[in-house]
């Protein structure tokens, strides 16, 4: 069974400053996707940003960026010049696609400082 | 636009109410979920349909109903609740197209809480 682990359940940045989110996942599946998702207190689930594993390129979105390493089964997510509005619940999540259900990390909890 | 709308946005009930939850999405998507999440806890799925057919059914407790009247449309029926089904409830919605890698896209949730 797919399996994702997320090892930080709470982190803390400083406005402005760069911060890296872990998130290893386990699978025997050789196409599939990852996502992470920010859930703010307002409680509505936004994604932030995706990877598919057939793709070698990390994925970027603005000041987020990921590291993707297949072989580790390790997916980070890198958050540059963090915001306030950075501040939220942060879930790494894996889907093989099509229907199938998205299984989630246990979420890191992100506080920003100004 | 990437819009899942829910209704309502907070709900309370006693355990001998009915009630439904409503979620819309506009995007033309043709697979639609329900999560239930619980405070400081990932979603978790209930059900998902596809293409309007009910295709996975997470073992979820019959007080628990779901409905997909169209491609638009799903509704959760509640019945005979349990305190223990207090809990954010999430819907979210994706493509569900032949190697479309499946985006979903979740409402922003019907607070829920059962007394």
């Amino acid at each position: 069974a797919q399996t994702v682990t997320q090892s930080q359940p709470e982190m803390s940045v400083q406005e402005a400053e760069t911060v890296t989110l872990s998130c290893t996942y386990d699978t025997s599946e050789s196409d599939y996707y990852l996502f992470w998702y920010k859930q703010p207190p307002s409680r509505q689930m936004i994604l932030v940003i995706r990877q598919e594993a057939y793709k070698q390129q990390n994925a970027t979105e603005n000041r987020f960026s990921v590291n993707f390493q297949k072989a580790a089964k390790s997916f980070s997510l890198k958050i540059s010049d963090s915001q306030l509005g950075d501040a939220a619940m942060y879930f790494c999540a894996y889907s093989r696609g099509a229907t199938n259900k998205l299984i989630f990390g246990t979420g890191t909890l992100l506080a920003v400082q100004p | 636009d990437t819009e899942v709308t829910q209704t309502p946005k907070h709900l309370v009930m006693g355990m001998t109410n009915k009630k439904s939850l409503k979620c819309e999405q506009h995007m033309g998507h043709r697979a639609m979920y329900w999560y239930k999440q619980k405070a400081k806890k990932p979603p978790e799925l209930m059900f998902v349909y596809s293409y309007e057919k009910l295709s996975i059914n997470e073992s979820v407790p019959s007080r628990f109903s779901p409905e997909c009247p169209n491609s638009s449309l799903l509704n959760l029926h509640l019945h005979a609740l349990q305190p223990e089904d207090s809990a954010l409830y999430l819907c979210a919605s994706s493509q569900d197209r032949v190697g479309g890698e499946e985006t979903q896209y979740f409402g922003p949730g019907t607070r829920l809480l059962v007394l």
